[in-house]
């Protein structure tokens, strides 16, 4: 069984700091994805960032980093220079084994970007 | 390029009444999935579809709850009778694999109420 979790129920950060947003995750699948979306309060889940189980690289995709630590089972998203448009629930999800595999998400963290 | 559209964005009804939703992924991603997801929990997988045929509805209460995707794009998703425990946002995602990725691409979702 697949399992994600993120301890963090909220997060503070003012604008222009960077933010670390936590996941640990849980599997028994060698090769797996991990994906971060975002959920603003219109509800529609926005798709972030995206690590394979074999990439070697930690994934980049312009202000968002996905901070991977294979051994440590993590996948920590982090924002740079957070901009107000960014509050909004935060989920990390992680896929298994290829072909018809299926998203298990965690409980969000919510965070909240002040001027 | 469009994105997954999903109507309607609310409903409310009563319980014990019926309710059905409407899913037009984005276009050539053979598979589409529902989710639910209840106010502060991350969203749940309730069916996946690979064109026109059921994958994984492991999770789908399928004495209240069905799905059909009849042609292999849009889909409608049923609630016949629906309880108060119903009351969730209900998302619809496509994806398309491509190479090592599959990433889910979400709807707007429906924001049911059950009173």
């Amino acid at each position: 069984a697949q399992k994600i979790t993120q301890t963090q129920p909220g997060m503070f950060v003012q604008e222009k700091e960077a933010v670390t947003l936590d996941c640990t995750y849980d599997t028994s699948d060698p090769s797996y994805g991990l994906f971060w979306y975002k959920q603003p309060s219109s509800g529609e889940m926005i798709f972030l960032i995206y690590q394979g189980s074999y990439d070697q690289q930690n994934a980049t995709e312009g202000r968002y980093s996905l901070n991977f630590q294979k051994a440590r089972k993590s996948a920590n998203l982090v924002i740079s220079a957070s901009q107000l448009g960014d509050s909004a629930m935060y989920f990390c999800a992680m896929r298994g084994r290829r072909g018809y595999s299926t998203l298990t998400f965690g409980k969000g963290t919510m965070l909240l970007v002040s001027p | 390029e469009a994105g997954v559209a999903q109507s309607p964005r609310y409903k409310i009804i009563e319980k014990r009444q019926s309710v059905a939703f409407w899913c037009n992924p984005i276009s050539g991603h053979a598979t589409l999935y529902w989710y639910q997801q209840i106010l502060g929990q991350g969203p749940k997988l309730l069916i996946q579809f690979q064109n026109n045929g059921v994958v994984d509805d492991s999770q789908l209460p399928k004495d209240r709850f069905s799905a059909e995707r009849l042609k292999g794009v849009d889909s409608t998703l049923k609630i016949q009778p629906a309880k108060l425990e119903d009351s969730a946002v209900y998302l619809c995602a496509s994806s398309q694999r491509q190479g090592d990725t599959d990433t889910q691409y979400f709807g707007p979702g429906t924001r049911l109420t059950v009173l």
